[in-house]
Formats: C-alpha cells, structure tokens, sequence
C-alpha cells in the first residue's frame, strides 16, 4: 500500500543550526513529493513539491529537498533554521490513481535559541 | 487574489446532529478536496470534487457526503456525528490534479 513514514516526531534544533527532515515513501509509480508546513491553528502551507527532473528541489523560505529514488526518499533541508521556522512539517505523495496526496504523520520542529 | 477560504473557523456540534462546512477554493481552481486532520496525525483523505461531481473518495462512511456548485464551492456534510469525528477539516483546491492550496480549516468539536 501507498504510504508516507516520517521517523522523526519531534526534532529540536538551535537557532542558525542546519535542518534536516526525513521523508520516505512507498509508491509503485513514479512519485509526485511535497512539503508542507502548518503552525499552530492554521493550514497547511505548500514549501516544495517534485513532479520530475531535477531531483534537488529549492522552496520557499530557504527549504530545499533532495529525491532519491533509490532510497525512496524526499529529505527536507535548511542550512540555517530561524525561530520563525518552529511548527509541524508534513511530507505527502499524490496518487495519480484516486487523485489524492497521502500524507506522512508529521515532525514537529522546535527551535531553541 | 484570495486563497482558498473556508467557514465556519471554529464549530462545536453534540453527538448525532449534523454540520456543514463551507469551502471557497483560489480564483481559477476547478477541483475541491477535503481532507480531515485528527489531532497529532496527518491529514486524511476524505474525497474530490470536480466538475460538480464527485471524483474520488477516500476511506469514509457514507455519513460524509458533499457538494460542488458551479462557482466551484464546495460543501462538507457529516451526519450522525460521532466523538471522533472532531478534527480540523482543510479543503485544498487545484486546478485539477494535486492539491497545491490548503485552507486554514475548520475545527469541529464533537461534544
């Protein structure tokens, strides 16, 4: 079955330190990944999404994420985290069959100054 | 250009009566998508709507019904509401394909 494992619940980093978040997915087809990111109360916002070519994928607010298809991965990565950037980060795949994104569990990220 | 609005923000409904939740996907976008989010989990499918019919559909009940307009809107119907069926709902909407605009959602409380 399609699905979406994110190993990290919570992460807590310092302020200005490096980010890494870990994504892995289980779909026959070739993948479409996304990030999204939701604080507290509100709803989820797009950071990036992979539909094909270049599997190293910039977003918004500094966040880029690699493809991996061999280790069926979708990390997310900031070189330098803010603490405008603690809140829930949510990867998903979208199933081209049932037009619809399966999302992983969620990381909670902390930042700590 | 307003984003994908949804109403009410907040609703607080008793076992066994019924809610609607209202949804207003981005200017341009054709296809509606609900989702529910129960606390401390990722967002779940519940079904697509496209062309005032409906798509596709997740693993639900029957009690989850819902409705496209031609303006594209789109309404979320849960009947017999249950405990746990409170969650924050989000509607996402595309034009067709992946969902790319989330709402800020409505939260039921299920009491």
């Amino acid at each position: 079955a399609q699905s979406v494992t994110q190993p990290d619940i919570h992460i807590t980093v310092s302020e200005g330190a490096s980010l890494e978040l870990r994504c892995n997915y289980s779909y026959g087809a070739t993948p479409y990944l996304f990030w999204y990111v939701q604080s507290p109360g509100q709803g989820l916002q797009l950071l990036l999404k992979y539909f094909s070519g270049d599997t190293l994928v910039q977003g918004i607010k500094g966040f880029e994420a690699e493809f991996k298809r061999s280790q069926s991965s979708f990390n997310l990565r900031k070189p330098s985290v803010h603490w405008s950037d603690a809140a829930e980060y949510f990867c998903a795949v979208y199933m081209e069959y049932g037009n619809k994104l399966v999302f992983g569990a969620g990381t909670i990220l902390r930042v700590k100054s | 250009d307003a984003g994908v609005t949804q109403s009410p923000t907040h609703l607080i409904k008793t076992r066994g009566q019924q809610v609607t939740l209202r949804c207003s996907p981005k200017s341009g976008h054709d296809t509606v998508s609900w989702y529910q989010q129960a606390l401390g989990q990722g967002p779940q499918f519940i079904f697509q709507y496209y062309e005032e019919e409906e798509r596709q559909r997740g693993n639900f009940p029957d009690r989850f019904s819902g409705h496209q307009f031609p303006n594209y809107s789109s309404e979320l119907n849960v009947n017999a509401l249950l405990l746990g069926d409170s969650a924050l709902y989000l509607c996402a909407s595309s034009p067709g394909g992946s969902p790319l605009h989330f709402g800020n959602g409505t939260r039921l409380t299920v009491t």
